[in-house]
């Protein structure tokens, strides 16, 4: 079982270009969930995709958004980038059950840096 | 505004000793807490959790302890090896399978051989 997996690994953008990042969940498992993790800060919860739909959303604003494919793989989009954008992008997946809580298996992350 | 907050960003600690990690909430809808543990160029792991029905929880060298009044959660890892040095996040999460994780914004430790 290869576990979420994420691409790319590092990425160099500038002001006002766009990105798209990648993840492949674990196998099983139907819920992606992205979260940016700013230097020195905890990861931050963007948006959750269950069923090609997003189900949940951050704080984040509209240039952020994404996509869930019929395989549960999910892509992140940042549009107009910015400099505060330049952060670890991590992806984490889990298996959609309604208990208390449906354990989180995060990628090795994107590495974004804006210049 | 940050709703899990950690506190003391680092702590240094002898091989085989005790390491205390605490963690504060605010938001009192939090149902589930958890601990994850990160290595550099790696994404964070899961390590252990409580729910707010419990006020204890361990898993070998590891134990939550949650105290629900003063919304506070402590980890403790006893004893200390040089293979824990990582940082270690602290997690919260609303009910019913939401899944949406708030995060601490983590503490260094680091286990002196």
């Amino acid at each position: 079982d290869a576990g979420v997996t994420q691409s790319p690994t590092h990425l160099i953008k500038t002001r006002g270009q766009q990105v798209t990042l990648r993840c492949s969940p674990k196998s099983g498992h139907d819920t992606v969930s992205w979260y940016q993790q700013a230097l020195g800060q905890g990861p931050q919860f963007i948006f959750q995709y269950y069923e090609e739909e997003e189900r949940q959303r951050g704080n984040f604003p509209d240039r952020f958004s994404g996509h869930q494919f019929p395989n549960y793989s999910s892509e992140l989009n940042v549009n107009a980038l910015l400099l505060g954008d330049s952060a670890l992008y991590l992806c984490a997946s889990s298996l959609k059950i309604l208990r208390d809580y449906n354990e989180q298996f995060f990628g090795p992350g994107t590495r974004l840096t804006v210049l | 505004d940050q709703q899990v907050k950690q506190n003391s960003p680092s702590l240094s600690v002898q091989e085989g000793r005790i390491s205390i990690l605490n963690c504060d909430y605010t938001n009192s809808m939090f149902d589930y807490f958890l601990w994850y543990k990160k290595y550099p160029a790696e994404g964070p792991t899961f390590l252990i959790s409580i729910s707010s029905i419990k006020d204890k929880n361990e898993d070998g060298r590891f134990t939550v302890f949650l105290n629900k009044s003063a919304k506070h959660l402590s980890l403790h890892i006893v004893p200390s090896q040089p293979g824990d040095s990582a940082v270690y996040f602290c997690a919260a999460s609303g009910k019913n399978g939401n899944n949406r994780l708030a995060f601490g914004k983590g503490n260094q430790v680091v286990v002196i051989p």
